[in-house]
């Protein structure tokens, strides 16, 4: 079954820097999806980043970057110039091509430090 | 526009008590819908999901049961709550290819007493 796992249950990081969150995933699969999402203090869940296994390139949102190593099964949020909004819970999630279960990791609490 | 409506916000209920938490969608036809639970130290949980009317997925063994009998319409629940029932349930839809993100409602946080 696949898994995901969010190693780093909370993260600090000052105003305007740079934090990297990670996030490996278990699978067998080589075609699937994985997701960055955002949930601030309201809970409500928003999405921040996709990526493609299938694509070397790795997706970028303004802000936010991921690096993706699909042989080391590793798929990391890089949120540049951290701002205050940034304060959140951030989930990892994947999703198998030709399947519709979406399962998450547990989560990363973010704190910006002003 | 999609929107996603998920009922009710907040629920305090005694342990043995029923439960039902409703969840529709508006604005779009044939939705993926899922239920996840939110537990402290335990990220979020796959409940169910399911891909069409009375077509249920359920991942996690437990009390709880999901039903959609409308298009748009997801319910989940219990016949006996149990305390460890409690926790913050989220509902959410996706449209039905690969790589479409979820969209979820407000939530429904459940203390179960």
């Amino acid at each position: 079954a696949q898994t995901v796992t969010q190693s780093q249950p909370e993260m600090s990081v000052q105003e305007a820097e740079t934090v990297t969150l990670s996030c490996t995933y278990d699978t067998s699969e080589s075609d699937y999806y994985l997701f960055w999402y955002k949930q601030p203090p309201s809970r409500q869940m928003i999405l921040v980043i996709r990526q493609e296994a299938y694509k070397q390139q790795n997706a970028t949102e303004n802000r936010f970057s991921v690096n993706f190593q699909k042989a080391a099964k590793s798929f990391s949020l890089k949120i540049s110039d951290s701002q205050l909004g940034d304060a959140a819970m951030y989930f990892c999630a994947y999703e198998k091509n030709r399947d519709d279960k979406i399962i998450f990791g547990k989560g990363t609490r973010l704190h910006i430090l002003p | 526009s999609q929107t996603i409506h998920q009922w009710p916000a907040t629920l305090v209920q005694p342990v043995g008590s029923p439960l039902s938490l409703e969840c529709t969608v508006e604005g779009t036809s044939n939705p993926n819908l899922y239920w996840y639970r939110q537990a402290a130290g335990r990220g979020l949980q796959l409940l169910f999901y399911s891909v069409g009317i009375g077509q249920i997925s359920s991942e996690v063994p437990q009390n709880l049961s999901a039903s959609r009998p409308q298009d748009r319409q997801f319910i989940l629940s219990s016949k006996k709550l149990l305390l460890s029932d409690s926790g913050f349930y989220l509902c959410a839809w996706k449209v039905g290819w690969r790589n479409s993100p979820l969209h979820f409602g407000n939530g429904t946080r459940l203390t179960v007493t």
